[in-house]
């Protein structure tokens, strides 16, 4: 059975922290994601990966950096968190290869992030 | 104009109804579309797939494709309780690159 994991279901952090997301998928996928889901906005691309080391920016990059040192796992960073950074954060795989991106995205159950 | 359009409701329905859940697009170069279900503290997960134009039915689940109208319809059938969730419609960027999601409508349905 697919699964995505992520680190924490809830995180508590303040202003200026640095934050490590963690992602975890068992299914050999090439693709990993990140996003966050904010109430009005929707699911919103901040990095992709395509293969170990590979990054992309998506639509919200700022104020975040990733890390694929393994296939397997995909970090999200927030180097300095801020308050406009409270958001559930989802991750998501794929197996796609490097010419789509799009083959069937199977999520984690998110972080809900609080930024005080 | 918004890439992805979606009413975000939210949309309450008895059990038994039939619900319709629509986004609208405005590139005519997309080509895959994608229903996603969303229920409360968990993450979406892939509903229905159709690519192009036309209709695709997976039991009481109808994926509906009008590229002419830049419109696509998700249907329910004899709706439960059960289909309480949060539904986002998704779509291929022209590139090939990414996904592009509509905000999601929240359906209630009350037995």
């Amino acid at each position: 059975d697919v699964k995505v994991t992520q680190s924490s279901r809830y995180l508590v952090k303040r202003t200026g922290e640095k934050v490590f997301l963690e992602c975890v998928q068992d299914m050999d996928h090439e693709n990993m994601f990140w996003y966050r889901q904010d109430p009005g906005l929707g699911l919103r691309l901040i990095y992709f990966s395509y293969d170990v080391k590979m990054k992309e920016k998506g639509d919200i990059p700022e104020g975040y950096s990733v890390s694929r040192e393994k296939k397997e796992r995909f970090s999200l960073i927030l180097e300095s968190a801020s308050t406009n950074q409270t958001s559930m954060y989802l991750c998501a795989s794929s197996r796609g290869s490097r010419l789509t991106y799009t083959d069937t995205q199977y999520f984690g159950p998110g972080t809900r992030l609080t930024v005080l | 104009q918004k890439e992805v359009e979606q009413d975000p409701g939210p949309l309450s329905v008895p059990e038994g109804a039939i619900v319709s859940l629509n986004c609208t697009y405005s590139n005519s170069a997309f080509q895959y579309f994608m229903w996603y279900r969303q229920y409360s503290r968990k993450g979406p997960e892939l509903l229905m797939y159709t690519y192009s134009s036309g209709n695709k039915e997976d039991g009481r689940f109808t994926a509906q494709v009008d590229k002419s109208s830049k419109y696509i319809s998700l249907f329910i059938r004899d709706s439960q309780p059960s289909d309480s969730a949060t539904y986002l419609c998704a779509m291929e960027n022209q590139a090939g690159t990414a996904l592009i999601f509509g905000k999601g409508t929240t359906l209630s349905v009350s037995s």
